[in-house]
This record gives C-alpha cells, sequence and structure tokens, in this order.
C-alpha cells in the first residue's frame, strides 16, 4: 500500500533550527512536496524535490533521498509565525499526491 | 505563483440544503483539479479528481449523486454538496495545476461548511 509517515508534533525555540522527517512508500515516484498549513487556511506549496539532494530556499531547505524514501523539512532562524502544520506529500506514478498527516510545529520564544 | 481563487470562503446551511463551492484559476488554465476535504485534526482526503470536458473521478467511498462536480472550462471547477447533512461539515479545499507546470499543485484558500 501506499503510506507517509511524519511526527504527529515537534516543539522548537524561536531562532533555532528544526527538521521534519518524511518516510515514503509509493506506487511509483514523481516527486515529493512540502506545505505549510496555518489553522482554519488551505496548504501553502513551500517545495518540491524528484532528484536526490538538498534544494534551499532561503530559511527553508528540502532534501529527497529517493533510494531510501526519505525526506526532510529543514527550517532554520525559526520565527513565530513559522508556527503552522507541514504537510508531506509524495506524487505516485498517476501523478496523484498521497498525503502525510502533517507534523504541529510549535514555536516557543 | 499562479493563484487558485475558492468561492465562497466559509458557508453554513441547513440540512437538506445544496451548497455550491466554486474553485477558479486565475491565471492559469487547468485541465485536472482536485477536490479534497479536511476533517479538524486530519490530514487532507482526495474526494475527486475534476477533468475539463469530462466526468469526475471520485475517490473510492465517496458518493457522487452527493458531491455533483463540474469542470465546464479549463479555469472553473465546482463542487455542489447536495442534501447536506451536519456530518457534512468540514474544510473543503480545491487544487489545480497549470498545464506546463503539472509539478506544482496550488491550492484555493479553501471553503468551510457548516450544516445546521
Amino acid at each position: 500500500g501506499q503510506n507517509i509517515d511524519q511526527p504527529t508534533e515537534m516543539t522548537a525555540t524561536e531562532g533555532a533550527i528544526v527538521q521534519i522527517n518524511c518516510t515514503y512508500q509509493t506506487s511509483g515516484f514523481n516527486g515529493l512536496f512540502w506545505y505549510q498549513q496555518h489553522a482554519g487556511e488551505a496548504p501553502t506549496f513551500l517545495s518540491y524535490n524528484v532528484l536526490d539532494g538538498l534544494e534551499e530556499k532561503g530559511r527553508f531547505s528540502s532534501f529527497l533521498s529517493r533510494s531510501k524514501g526519505y525526506s526532510y523539512l529543514l527550517l532554520k532562524e525559526l520565527q513565530m509565525k513559522d508556527s503552522a502544520s507541514y504537510l508531506c506529500a509524495a506524487m505516485d506514478s498517476n501523478y496523484q499526491l498521497i498525503w502525510g498527516a502533517g507534523t504541529k510545529l510549535i514555536i516557543k520564544p | 505563483g499562479a493563484v487558485v481563487s475558492q468561492h465562497p470562503s466559509r458557508v453554513i446551511c441547513k440540512s437538506g440544503t445544496s451548497v455550491k463551492i466554486e474553485c477558479r484559476s486565475l491565471d492559469f488554465q487547468a485541465t485536472t483539479m482536485f477536490w479534497y476535504r479536511q476533517f479538524p485534526k486530519q490530514s487532507l482526503m482526495l474526494m475527486a479528481t475534476s477533468n475539463e470536458g469530462s466526468k469526475a473521478t471520485y475517490e473510492q467511498g465517496v458518493e457522487k449523486d452527493k458531491f455533483l462536480i463540474n469542470h465546464a472550462s479549463l479555469t472553473l471547477s465546482t463542487l455542489t454538496v447536495t442534501s447536506a447533512h451536519p456530518e457534512d461539515s468540514s474544510f473543503y479545499i480545491c487544487s489545480a495545476s497549470p498545464l506546463d507546470r503539472n509539478t506544482e499543485a496550488f491550492f484555493g484558500q479553501g471553503t468551510r461548511l457548516t450544516v445546521v
């Protein structure tokens, strides 16, 4: 079956760095997405990885290892506004997204 | 970035009535749009894939007669919740991918439906 695993909740301190891990199993693979979702709002796109390696976008970076079925989202210089849920989603061979349950990130001053 | 507009953002309706939710891609064309629902503290669940000019493809367990989807143009898809019940109360979100960038999906703002 198809499955995405990510931690339910994480806590970090303002100004610090946090890494949110995601492992996936899909029928075929066409890329790994990370989305940010604030409570009551729709998700917003953060990153897309289809090749192995690290993609950096400002304070956010995303890493992919296809052989390990593993990705992580790295957030640097954490700000209070980064408190949100972070959704990992893998695209299968039919170009459909398989969603993780999301990781709730709590930032403390 | 590409913009997807979803309307209304919030709606309250009485049991037994129908509610229509619109999803528009404002600055790009999309042959395929996706409809999701999300219950509190749960992940997004794909309900159906809306294809322009053809019938939508529904996920297992989603009643096609209850959740009517119409994708009349390359920029508009609608979801109609018919004969709404309180258990249909949820957050409904649409997404669309530009024709030339089908690896990115852009989401509408979402619609909070409350059935009383």
